[in-house]
């Protein structure tokens, strides 16, 4: 089983529709992470965590939000989905902050139409 | 602002033959790693190899190493004996906010043709 969970893995919606993306973690770390992939951009950060209390927007937030239910799970929302928002997301967990490495899970495709 | 720069959005190359991806990097952190990452069509991102910044020596991953140039801020992947199983997207990465997340380039396209 991955380390990094998220569902779903592929998704197609409407535009206006309220849509929320799942991740799971059994690495035990602290830290999450919500990116978002476009063709041409790389990723960019939307949100993170470093812990059940403390959530905190990155470059991308807008048009996002975040829930962090527990130390494993951590889930984006997307209220009322615009075609704008169609990208490949990625949750991630951080481990030892000294590295800033960073551990992804499988992504999740989102088409909003 | 901190950035980082993969000039390059896709490269080519020969099976078995050697390839560089160049990166450079903006930061004005004093002790920081950083990473490249790669993303088959699988589209998962997985680690392909990490320098520490305070490091002369250049890291070494089998075929995978790099080339840091810390003055010029240079950062750049070398794959050596290209395989097919290369084909990939890859990104540089490099932390900022004192290491508490990851700002990545907007990454290259590499096919090894066989």
């Amino acid at each position: 089983d991955a380390d990094v969970t998220q569902t779903p893995r592929n998704r197609i919606t409407k535009t206006g529709k309220r849509i929320m993306l799942e991740c799971s973690q059994t690495k035990g770390h602290d830290r999450m992470y919500w990116y978002r992939q476009d063709p041409g951009l790389g990723l960019r950060l939307i949100y993170y965590s470093f812990d059940v209390k403390d959530i905190n927007k990155g470059e991308i937030s807008d048009g996002y939000s975040v829930s962090r239910q527990a130390q494993a799970k951590f889930s984006l929302s997307l209220e009322s989905a615009i075609p704008n928002q169609t990208a490949l997301y990625f949750c991630a967990t951080g481990g030892a902050i000294n590295t800033g490495e960073l551990f992804f899970g499988e992504g999740s495709r989102l088409t909003v139409l | 602002a901190q950035t980082v720069t993969q000039s390059q959005p896709e490269m080519s190359v020969q099976e078995a033959e050697t390839v560089t991806l160049s990166c450079t990097y903006d930061t004005s952190e004093s002790n920081y790693y950083l990473f490249w990452y790669k993303q088959p069509p699988s589209r998962q991102m997985i680690l392909v190899i990490r320098q520490e910044a305070y490091k002369q020596q250049n890291a070494t991953e089998n075929r995978f190493s790099v080339n840091f140039q810390k003055a010029a801020k240079s950062f750049s992947l070398k794959i050596s004996d290209s395989q097919l199983g290369d084909t990939a997207m890859y990104f540089c990465a490099y932390p900022t906010g004192a290491n508490s997340k990851l700002t990545f380039g907007k990454g290259i396209t590499l096919s090894v043709r066989p």
